[in-house]
């Protein structure tokens, strides 16, 4: 069975710009989050998407925004980069049968690792 | 808000010894959860507990959650190279959401 997938798996931008990061999700799984890790501020959630809809948010500006299409596939997107976006960026797929779900666990892709310059 | 400690954040341990990283979290959470991460790497699941009193063991690691105490254990018993990584806890709020602890970097020395 195939692991998440996150593409690309690299990328270099300039301040300013935007860019937007792709995640396949394992399959089957309908709930995909995201993820910002950086040496400062640690790994810290950004949101989460299931069936197509956000359910939940981290304390991130609105220039993060994701979506989720029917096939479970997500993209995130940050505008007008900062510096300080500079990090991995990781996505992670469960199957989220319930809200509470038994034992549940998120399996993480490779990451994108983003450099803002 | 939900809060994720870990102690220690970097142990350098000799191999044969057995070392505990523990994680403390502030308030009330369904799951605990224990993930490694190589340098360059993404984060890989190592055990998620579920219950108070709950113990999983996987070859050198095994992991405990004391729900009452708010607190979970990750136990390396006579530690070997292959251990070297960091070890992240995580507590879960609300749907999916993670909550991190800092990460504790574990270096094992031959």
């Amino acid at each position: 069975k195939a692991g998440v997938t996150q593409t690309p798996r690299y990328l270099i931008k300039t301040r300013g710009q935007q860019v937007t990061l792709s995640c396949s999700p394992i399959s089957g799984h309908r709930s995909v989050s995201w993820y910002q890790q950086t040496p400062g501020q640690g790994l810290q959630f950004l949101f989460e998407y299931f069936s197509e809809t956000q359910r939940n948010k981290g304390n991130f500006p609105g220039r993060f925004s994701g979506r989720q299409f029917s096939n479970s596939r997500s993209e995130m997107n940050v505008s007008t980069l900062e510096l300080g976006d500079s990090a991995l960026y990781l996505c992670a797929s469960s199957l989220a049968v319930s809200s509470l779900g038994s034992g549940d666990t998120q399996y993480f892709g490779p990451g994108t690792r983003l450099t803002v310059l | 808000e939900l809060k994720v400690e870990q102690n220690p954040l970097f142990l350098s341990m000799q191999e044969g010894k057995n070392y505990t990283i523990y994680c403390n979290y502030s308030t009330t959470s369904d799951r605990l959860y224990w993930y490694r991460q190589d340098p360059g790497k993404s984060l890989e699941s190592l055990f998620v507990l579920l219950s108070n009193g709950a113990v999983k063991q996987e070859g050198r690691l095994m992991a405990s959650l004391d729900t009452k105490a708010r607190l979970s254990t990750l136990h390396i018993t006579a530690a070997v190279h292959d251990l070297s990584a960091t070890y992240f806890c995580a507590a879960i709020q609300g749907a999916q959401k993670l909550v991190f602890g800092q990460g504790t970097r574990l270096t094992i020395n031959p």
